[in-house]
C-alpha cells in the first residue's frame, strides 16, 4: 500500500534561515504530492502541490522540489519566520486518483 | 477568505453513545471529506462523499460510520456508538469542481474525546 513518511520528526532553526524540510514515498504510481502546514489546535493549511510532470515549483517563499527517481519530496521556506513554527505534512495521491495519503508529519521550530 | 466550519470543536460523550459531528463546507465546492488525527499521530482519511453518494471510503470507516448531506449546506459524520479509540480530530474538508481529492480544504476540527 501507500506509505508517506518524513526522515526528521523535529527540525529547529533560526528565524532568517532557509528550512528543508523532507518527505519519501513509496508508492511509485504517486502522481500529486501536497504539503499542508498545521498549527496547534488547527486544521492542516495548504502550502503547495505538485504533479508528477514537475519537479519543481515555487510559491510565496516556498518551493516544492520532487525527485521521482528516488521518490523524495522536498519543501523549502525561505527566510523562515516565527509564524512558520507548526507541524508540515506531506501527502500523496496515486494515479487511481484515491485519497491523499498522509506523512506522519515533521515539527518545524523556529528560534528567535 | 471561505472557510469550512465545524462544530462542535469539542466534544466529550460516554462510550457507546452516539455522536454527530458537523460539518458547512466552503459554498462552491462539490467533494467532500472526512479524516481524523489521533493525538500526535498522522492525519488519516475515513471517507469521501460526492453527489449524494460515498465515492471513497477507508477501512476505518466501517458500519458505526456514516456520513450524511442533509441539506445544501452541511455535511454530518455519525458514530452510532463510540468506542474508546474513536478518540481522536476529526477534520472535515471539501474541494472545487474538478479538483477531487486535490488541495483539500480542511476545518478546524472537532476535538471527540470518548470517556
Amino acid at each position: 500500500g501507500e506509505s508517506v513518511g518524513l526522515h526528521l520528526p523535529t527540525l529547529s532553526v533560526q528565524e532568517g534561515d532557509n528550512s528543508i524540510i523532507n518527505c519519501a514515498y513509496s508508492n511509485s504510481a504517486s502522481d500529486y504530492f501536497i504539503w499542508y502546514k498545521q498549527e496547534s489546535g488547527k486544521g492542516p493549511q495548504f502550502i503547495i502541490d505538485i504533479r508528477s510532470n514537475m519537479d519543481k515549483r515555487q510559491g510565496q517563499r516556498v518551493t516544492v522540489l520532487l525527485n521521482k527517481t528516488v521518490k523524495h519530496l522536498s519543501l523549502q521556506i525561505a527566510a523562515t519566520q516565527p509564524g512558520d513554527s507548526a507541524v508540515y505534512f506531506c501527502a500523496s495521491m496515486d494515479t487511481g486518483r484515491r485519497a491523499l495519503t498522509f506523512g506522519s508529519g515533521t515539527r518545524l521550530q523556529v528560534q528567535p | 477568505e471561505p472557510e469550512v466550519t465545524q462544530t462542535p470543536s469539542h466534544q466529550v460523550t460516554q462510550m457507546g453513545q452516539e455522536v454527530i459531528l458537523r460539518c458547512v463546507p466552503i459554498s462552491n465546492h462539490l467533494y467532500f471529506y472526512w479524516y481524523r488525527q489521533i493525538l500526535g499521530q498522522k492525519v488519516e482519511f475515513l471517507v469521501s462523499f460526492y453527489n449524494n453518494e460515498i465515492s471513497e471510503k477507508s477501512e476505518i470507516f466501517d458500519d458505526q460510520f456514516s456520513v450524511e448531506r442533509p441539506d445544501g449546506s452541511n455535511f454530518t459524520l455519525k458514530i452510532r456508538s463510540t468506542k474508546l479509540e474513536d478518540s481522536a480530530m476529526y477534520f472535515c474538508a471539501s474541494t472545487k469542481p474538478g479538483q477531487r481529492n486535490e488541495k483539500l480544504f480542511f476545518g478546524s476540527g472537532t476535538q471527540l474525546s470518548v470517556l
